[in-house]
């Protein structure tokens, strides 16, 4: 069976930190990988999906960036965090063999910029 | 912005009532989907009902499909404590990406 791995569960920065979440998915080859941001009791934002290996399409600019090195290896990344990426961060993916975009979560995380 | 925005925000009801939520969107689907969000964590998938589906049921979930209102209904029935969560309505349309909207906060006493 296909599984989602999100890490850390809870992270506090610094301003100005970098920063680097990871995700991978494992029992499937070749998903849709999505990264999206939920702010507190509000709905999600998708940030980045990619179909494939270094490819990354970006929804909203930002302070964010993506990257996909492996098939099923999502990284999201900043060289100099806001107060403002405070959230909660979501991996998801989805299968591409489907008509439809069904999407299976990892736990989150929950970013704290102080 | 938004294409999904359920209602109501907040929910709240005693163990064994039924729980009704609604979404509605703005532009033509191909399918809409539900998922539960427990405090904190992932969400997951509930259901996806198809733009030529007016009706589909998995348990205790029951989800109708209007596309001439462009509305959606969740219902759950015979609530349990277990159910409180937020619930999220999806849109998928043509060429792009599923969109969530705000969620509904539902709220089951014991």
């Amino acid at each position: 069976s296909q599984t989602i791995h999100q890490w850390p569960a809870t992270l506090v920065q610094p301003v100005g930190s970098p920063l680097s979440l990871e995700c991978t998915v494992e029992g499937t080859s070749n998903p849709n990988l999505y990264w999206y941001r939920q702010a507190a009791g509000r709905g999600l934002q998708l940030l980045f999906y990619s179909v494939g290996i270094g490819q990354i399409s970006s929804e909203v600019p930002q302070n964010l960036s993506a990257s996909r090195p492996q098939d099923r290896q999502f990284i999201l990344s900043s060289k100099k965090l806001l107060l403002s990426d405070s959230g909660f961060y979501l991996c998801a993916w989805s299968p591409k063999n489907r008509g439809e975009e069904k999407l299976f979560f990892g736990s989150g995380t929950q970013l704290s910029v102080l | 912005s938004q294409q999904g925005e359920e209602d109501p925000q907040a929910l709240s009801i005693q163990e064994g009532e039924n729980a009704t939520m609604n979404c509605s969107y703005k532009t033509s689907i191909n399918n809409l989907q539900w998922y539960r969000q427990n405090s904190g964590r992932g969400l997951v998938h509930l259901i996806l009902i198809r733009s030529n589906e007016r009706e589909k049921h998995s348990g205790r979930l029951r989800v109708t499909l209007d596309t001439s209102k462009k509305s959606s209904s969740l219902l759950i029935t015979a609530s349990r404590a277990a159910d409180t969560a937020s619930y999220f309505c999806a849109t998928e349309t043509s060429g792009s990406r599923l969109t969530f909207g705000e969620g509904t906060q539902l709220t089951v006493n014991p």
